[in-house]
């Protein structure tokens, strides 16, 4: 069946631009995640949804970064006034189920959306 | 704080070479633990999983044993193929229901005919 999806696969954007970055998760999945993977940071979390809620927003590295997600399915990631630090793949996984399911649910990846800030 | 410590790479085997990628954890309960996979110009895979003290997660000939005692994860392959050339990550996830995947910096592996 279809995995998680990301678009764009790549986005050069200037400095103070906004952006917005869509994941599609596999059909079914509650549970959706967004992860940053940067050259300095490493894989690092940034926002987890149950459902169409936002129960932890704690990786978010600043308020110029914001996620929603409607209808349970599709999410998007938006970074205002970009910056160039904000360079780097961002990563989205979905899995069937979040808390609640025990400790073994399993998070599949999108194949990531490269941005790079000039 | 919980966290993930690889051993840095690059690591370079020969074709058929043994394989061993050493992961480290600090944690608070008692998390489970997984190794991915990120293939040249791929998303992260799920290679395995173990989420108990002593369980041992293998897939395509790759395996990895969770031993509480010296808080490790070690990956092993008894003989790698040019195909498993990769970045490969440890992660855990804490025990107490939590979701939020903790990543070590990767190792990468390069395999040569």
């Amino acid at each position: 069946g279809a995995g998680v999806s990301q678009s764009p696969s790549n986005k050069v954007t200037e400095k103070g631009k906004d952006v917005e970055l869509r994941c599609d998760p596999i059909s079914g999945h509650t549970a959706l995640y967004w992860y940053r993977q940067s050259l300095g940071q490493g894989l690092e979390f940034l926002i987890y949804f149950q459902g169409n809620s936002a129960p932890d927003k704690s990786g978010l590295p600043s308020d110029r970064f914001s996620a929603e997600r409607t209808g349970g399915s599709v999410s998007t990631l938006t970074i205002q006034r970009t910056q160039q630090e904000d360079s780097a793949v961002y990563l989205c996984a979905s899995s069937l189920a979040g808390l609640g399911r025990g400790y073994a649910d399993t998070q599949y990846f999108g194949p990531g959306t490269r941005l790079t800030v000039l | 704080g919980n966290s993930v410590t690889q051993m840095e790479g690059p690591v370079t085997l020969s074709e058929e070479a043994f394989l061993t990628i050493n992961c480290t954890y600090t944690a608070t309960g008692y998390p489970s633990l997984f190794w991915y996979v990120q293939y040249p110009g791929e998303g992260l895979q799920l290679l395995l999983k173990a989420t108990k003290a002593d369980d041992k997660g293998s897939n395509k000939g790759f395996e990895a044993t969770y031993r509480k005692e010296t808080t490790s994860f070690h990956l092993e392959k008894g003989s790698v193929q040019v195909s498993d050339s990769a970045v490969y990550f440890c992660a855990l996830r804490r025990g107490d229901s939590s979701y939020k995947l903790i990543f070590g910096s990767g190792t990468r592996l390069l395999v040569r005919p």
